[in-house]
């Protein structure tokens, strides 16, 4: 089955950036979206499509997805964006979709 | 703003079973799916349902005990999951599929706890 991989945690400064990998085998030819999820809290879609947002998320939030690494960055980091966050990709191959195991971020 | 509640949780015993349901506010011509998180744990997709209810996906975990169906006259999709096993306690969250694949939005959960 097909496997995502995430770091366990990423910590940032308020103000820097933020950059959480999703790690797959050829992920670059797959659409990635990608989650946060704050405490107690349902997921929310911050990203589509690999770099597209939905309406209501500010431009800080980004996305890139190339070769075997799909990449969620966070630009000028709030304290509010300290959160679980999870890629998600459709694997054709079984029909089934696929998380990643979360990253969490901490605005230190 | 489609809104989806979804409602069903309790305890229950290890072997039984529970119907979860997902209520959508508005028509339901879409694409459905369930994902469950365990405590502390991440994210596990668990089933998915097409417009028209022919097309339905399980993940290796559920297959053969759990079976999602959808009432379009109701707005209401439903997860029958049938021989409950300890590894089975998390929030079951239902949610749309979007024409683009993801899942958006996602209704608040509700929580099952099956006791060894």
């Amino acid at each position: 089955s097909y496997v995502l991989t995430q770091p366990s945690s990423v910590s940032v400064a308020p103000g820097k950036t933020a950059s959480i990998p999703c790690g797959g085998d050829n992920i670059g030819r797959k659409s990635v979206h990608w989650y946060r999820q704050k405490p107690g809290q349902a997921p929310e879609l911050v990203i589509y499509f690999d770099s597209e947002r939905p309406s209501g998320i500010p431009e800080r939030f980004s996305g890139s997805n190339s070769g075997n690494t799909a990449t969620l960055t966070i630009s000028r980091v709030e304290a509010g964006d300290e959160a679980d966050y999870f890629c998600q990709v459709w694997d054709s191959s079984s029909n089934h979709h696929v998380f990643g195991f979360g990253t969490k971020v901490t605005v230190l | 703003e489609v809104q989806l509640l979804e409602s069903g949780g309790g305890l229950v015993q290890a072997g039984g079973s529970l119907r979860l349901s997902c209520s959508v506010s508005g028509p339901t011509p879409y694409e459905m799916v369930w994902v469950r998180q365990a405590p502390g744990k991440g994210l596990e997709w668990l089933s998915y349902i097409s417009r028209s209810d022919n097309i339905i996906h399980y993940a290796d975990s559920v297959k053969g005990r759990f079976s999602v169906s959808r009432d379009d006259a109701k707005n209401s999709l439903y997860l029958q999951m049938n021989g409950l096993r300890a590894e089975d306690t998390a929030v079951y969250y239902c949610a749309i599929r979007a024409d683009y694949g993801a899942f958006d939005p996602w209704g608040q959960g509700t929580q099952v706890t099956v006791s060894s």
